[in-house]
């Protein structure tokens, strides 16, 4: 079945430095890719989205690519800071406009920024 | 709007006693999820409603868990008996629709701890 891999944290990083989250996933057609983002003590938050190959999702400061020719959709942050630190899922969906597909989460990978 | 309000927001009981967790989703939304989110299994989809109607309920763990929706703005996850294995985060999210058209807004969860 369709399902979501990425990378285990937690991650710790200095604030002002680069950020990546790898991010694969194993699907049948043409899924849509997802970053979610969970604030301590509050429930996930979608970040952003891309939902055909190629697409940029974007919010924030935070950048994913939708590669299909690697199955990837790695998020990325040019400068984190500390309000930064949260738990970050990707997650994928059916196509865009099917509506019978539910959403598939990864385990979630922690990040944490040191001032 | 409040955004998706669930109650109560801790809950710590002893194995065997019954358990109701609450929640009240964003008005004008038709569909309403149960989730549950543990650091073995991450984040899992447990039942979903469409209009009050229970549509997928592929993901709820065994008998002991039912979820009901009277209405169009109160839904309940009530586990009986408990046991310390269902210790875990319980989400609550609302969409206007389902597929990745339409974003889920999720509570801020109810912790539970059976002991």
């Amino acid at each position: 079945g369709d399902s979501v891999t990425q990378m285990e944290g937690p991650v710790t990083l200095s604030e002002e430095a680069f950020l990546t989250i790898n991010c694969t996933y194993t699907a049948t057609g043409y899924p849509s890719l997802f970053w979610y983002v969970q604030y301590p003590g509050e429930g996930l938050q979608l970040l952003l989205k891309a939902t055909k190959a190629d697409d940029k999702g974007s919010n924030k400061g935070f950048e994913a690519t939708y590669r299909k020719e690697t199955t990837s959709f790695h998020l990325e942050k040019g400068s984190v800071q500390v309000s930064d630190s949260a738990v970050y899922f990707c997650a994928l969906s059916g196509p865009l406009m099917n509506r019978d597909d539910k959403i598939i989460f990864g385990k979630g990978t922690r990040l944490h920024i040191l001032p | 709007d409040a955004g998706v309000i669930q109650s109560p927001r801790h809950e710590v009981t002893e194995m065997g006693q019954e358990v109701t967790l609450r929640c009240k989703p964003i008005s004008g939304h038709d569909y309403l999820f149960w989730y549950r989110q543990t650091m073995m299994r991450g984040l899992e989809l447990l039942i979903y409603f469409n209009n009050n109607v229970p549509i997928d309920d592929s993901g709820m763990p065994e008998d002991r868990f039912s979820a009901k929706m009277p209405n169009a703005s109160f839904s309940t996850l009530k586990i009986q008996p408990s046991e310390p294995r269902d210790s875990a985060v319980y989400f609550c999210a609302s969409s206007r629709g389902q597929g990745s058209s339409y974003e889920q807004y999720f509570g801020p969860g109810t912790r539970l701890t059976v002991t």
